[in-house]
């Protein structure tokens, strides 16, 4: 599969609790970004990569939040102390960056629950 | 104001109806302009751009208005298939994709 993958796909924790998601993009892509989407809403821009630098952070992502990607491969989100807020999809998308044309590729995201 | 605004629906059609959503966005310095189809617990994948100049995929014709801040999609002879949540979806930034999304239309398409 040469798609974006996400892992876990699914994630219940207590409230508290802290989680951490991994994101696999498309390999050549260069840029890499994590939504998040609650029920009955579109996706939020939560932050964006590009190769290993994070260019822009939403402020819905509070300081509990933080989001790696270390060698510009694959990122890390974690979430530090949940609460139940927190319950989302979370999802990951990766483009290679063009000048135009560019188009982003979603993981089929990891759904937090947070009890 | 949402940045992006649609009718939440749900539109519930027939087969072979046409069906139109519309979108505004508040953002008038917005640089491009999507249709993302999302399925039931699945990832939004992209339906088609949409251009000043409007376009067209098979049974999907996308037109934008600049002026009046504005995006529909319009969908002919549905299918059964056509049944998801369809999101306006507007690029804020230059140089890389901050897409902004609506909360997203429903359409139930049946026999």
């Amino acid at each position: 599969d040469t798609g974006v993958s996400q892992d876990p796909r699914h994630k219940i924790t207590k409230r508290g609790q802290n989680v951490t998601f991994r994101c696999d993009p498309i390999s050549e892509h260069n840029r890499l970004y994590w939504y998040r989407q609650t029920l009955g809403q579109g996706p939020e821009f939560l932050t964006y990569f590009q190769n290993e630098a994070q260019l822009e952070k939403s402020r819905l992502l509070s300081d509990r939040f933080s989001a790696e990607r270390p060698k510009g491969s694959f990122s890390t989100l974690e979430i530090q102390r949940t609460e139940q807020g927190d319950s989302a999809m979370y999802l990951c998308a990766s483009s290679l960056a063009r000048t135009t044309n560019e188009k982003l590729f979603f993981g089929s995201g990891t759904q937090l629950s947070v009890l | 104001r949402k940045e992006v605004e649609q009718d939440p629906g749900p539109f519930n059609v027939p087969e072979g109806a046409t069906v139109a959503f519309n979108c505004t966005y508040s953002n008038s310095a917005s640089q491009s302009f999507f249709w993302y189809r999302q399925d039931c617990r699945k990832e939004p994948k992209l339906l088609m751009s949409v251009y000043s100049s409007g376009n067209e995929d098979g049974r999907f014709t996308a037109q934008l208005n600049r002026a009046s801040q504005y995006i529909s999609l319009l969908i002919r002879d549905s299918k059964l298939s056509d049944s998801a949540t369809y999101l306006c979806v507007v690029n804020m930034e230059r140089g890389y994709n901050k897409l902004i999304f609506g909360a997203g239309t429903r359409l139930a398409v049946h026999p």
